[in-house]
């Protein structure tokens, strides 16, 4: 079965430093895999997507993520935060034949100035 | 407008009482989707629909019920509502394969 792990239930950065979100799945096959955001009131929106190619994936927001098949993670970065990104992050990961999304519990992101 | 729209935004009711969220949506998609999110659990699949005669349920189906009007509505129901019931619940839409699902902004439920 399908299942994804965020370790990191809260994380605290200052404004400008360097980010990294870690996300492991479980999947038989090759996964596709999403970050999504949520802040707060609002839904979540997509920041990027894997599904087959280049493993480095850029997104919106200045994100970048990287698939690495030998270690099942799909983990999400940006070089530099600002106070704007403090929101809550998802990682979700899909079957190819399911068209259903399994997502993590989520990782709370504070940046302080 | 958006995209995805959920009624109500915000709604306090009391136990026992039958509670209908809603949901439409332009973008054209076949499949739609309820989630609910609790804080530390993130988002659960209620039940799922591929067009309007299919309907799914989703891993925490039970108490709830869902009704596909149209391609573009998928309303969620709480026969009879319970304080556990009490959530953050969304809507999403897709159009399958390896796309993203597109989620509204939610509804805050919260039963005494």
């Amino acid at each position: 079965a399908q299942s994804v792990t965020q370790p990191d239930i809260h994380i605290t950065v200052s404004e400008g430093a360097s980010l990294e979100l870690r996300c492991n799945y479980s999947y038989g096959a090759t996964p596709y895999l999403f970050w999504y955001v949520q802040s707060p009131g609002q839904g979540l929106q997509l920041l990027l997507k894997y599904f087959s190619g280049d493993t480095l994936v850029q997104g919106i927001k200045g994100f970048e993520a990287e698939f690495k098949r030998s270690q099942s993670s799909f983990n999400l970065r940006k070089p530099s935060v600002h106070w704007s990104d403090a929101a809550e992050y998802f990682c979700a990961v899909g079957a190819y034949n399911t068209d259903k999304l399994i997502f993590g519990t989520g990782t709370r992101l504070q940046v302080f100035p | 407008d958006a995209d995805v729209t959920q009624t109500p935004r915000n709604r306090i009711t009391k136990t026992g009482k039958r509670i209908m969220l809603e949901c439409s949506q332009t973008k054209g998609h076949d499949r739609m989707y309820w989630y609910r999110q609790d804080p530390g659990l993130g988002l659960r699949l209620i039940y799922y629909s591929f067009d309007v005669k299919d309907i799914n349920k989703g891993e925490i189906s039970d108490g709830y019920s869902v009704s596909r009007q149209a391609q573009a509505k998928f309303s969620l129901s709480l026969e009879s509502a319970i304080p556990n019931q009490t959530a953050l619940y969304f809507c999403a839409t897709s159009d399958g394969g390896t796309q993203p699902q597109h989620f509204g902004d939610g509804t805050r439920l919260s039963i005494l």
